[in-house]
């Protein structure tokens, strides 16, 4: 059974800095890509990353390039999101998801239950 | 980047119904369409991939249609259940980008 637990989420200044965690289970970690996707509180779904299973690839949104970094720990099953320079639109639950594949994206199976990051002074 | 427009933003149904939910893609996306279903506070869910192929374990009420530009969703027989908010998502290029969601209120 796919698992996935999203941490490290919190409150920070604009301008900080956090990263995101997500331990994955019950699967091969090492072979499917990875995304992250937020949800601004009470809005819709915004994909943000996407990291292929051999972690050679990452696409990015354009919002989010230059700033976060997707990257994955093939020895812990983890995924982590490091994010800089936060503004306040960055405010949002962050999912990690579960790719179908180990080709580029394909489609999200399945998805963790997020963390929560409130950029604010 | 890809637009994808659903409509509508929200409707109200009742139990046994059926309901459409369309999208529409901002170019040619062939059938890399797939939908989601979010209940409230629950992380979404996938339902429908490739357009059309229904996502193990999800019931056949749901089906899904569609290529090119435009799609649609459409759950039969609707359940109390499936009182949620519905996304579709295109994964024909980066930055993948999704609808902005139907709120199905039963």
């Amino acid at each position: 059974q796919v698992h996935l637990v999203e941490s490290g989420g919190g409150v920070v200044q604009p301008g900080g800095s956090l990263r995101l965690s997500c331990a994955a289970s019950g699967f091969t970690f090492n072979n499917y890509g990875m995304h992250w996707v937020r949800q601004a509180p009470g809005k819709g779904l915004e994909w943000v990353a996407f990291i292929r299973f051999d972690g050679r690839d990452e696409y990015y949104r354009d919002s989010v390039r230059g700033r976060f970094t997707i990257s994955r720990d093939s020895s812990k099953s983890t995924l982590y999101l490091q994010m800089n320079s936060l503004s306040p639109g960055d405010t949002a639950l962050y999912y990690c998801a579960k790719d179908r594949g180990n080709s580029n994206w394909n489609y999200l199976t399945n998805w963790g239950q997020g963390t929560l990051v409130t950029v604010s002074s | 980047d890809i637009q994808m427009t659903q409509s509508p933003s929200s409707l109200s149904a009742s139990a046994g119904d059926s309901v459409t939910i369309t999208c529409r893609a901002s170019q040619n996306i062939d059938n890399y369409l797939n939908w989601y279903q979010q209940s409230p506070g629950k992380a979404p869910k996938l339902l429908i991939f490739a357009a059309s192929r229904l996502q193990s374990g999800v019931p056949l009420r749901f089906s899904g249609s569609g290529s090119g530009t435009d799609f649609t969703l459409t759950v039969s027989n609707l359940q109390p259940e499936d009182f949620a908010t519905y996304y579709c998502q295109q994964t024909y290029s980066a930055p993948l980008t999704f609808g902005g969601g139907t709120r199905v209120e039963i």
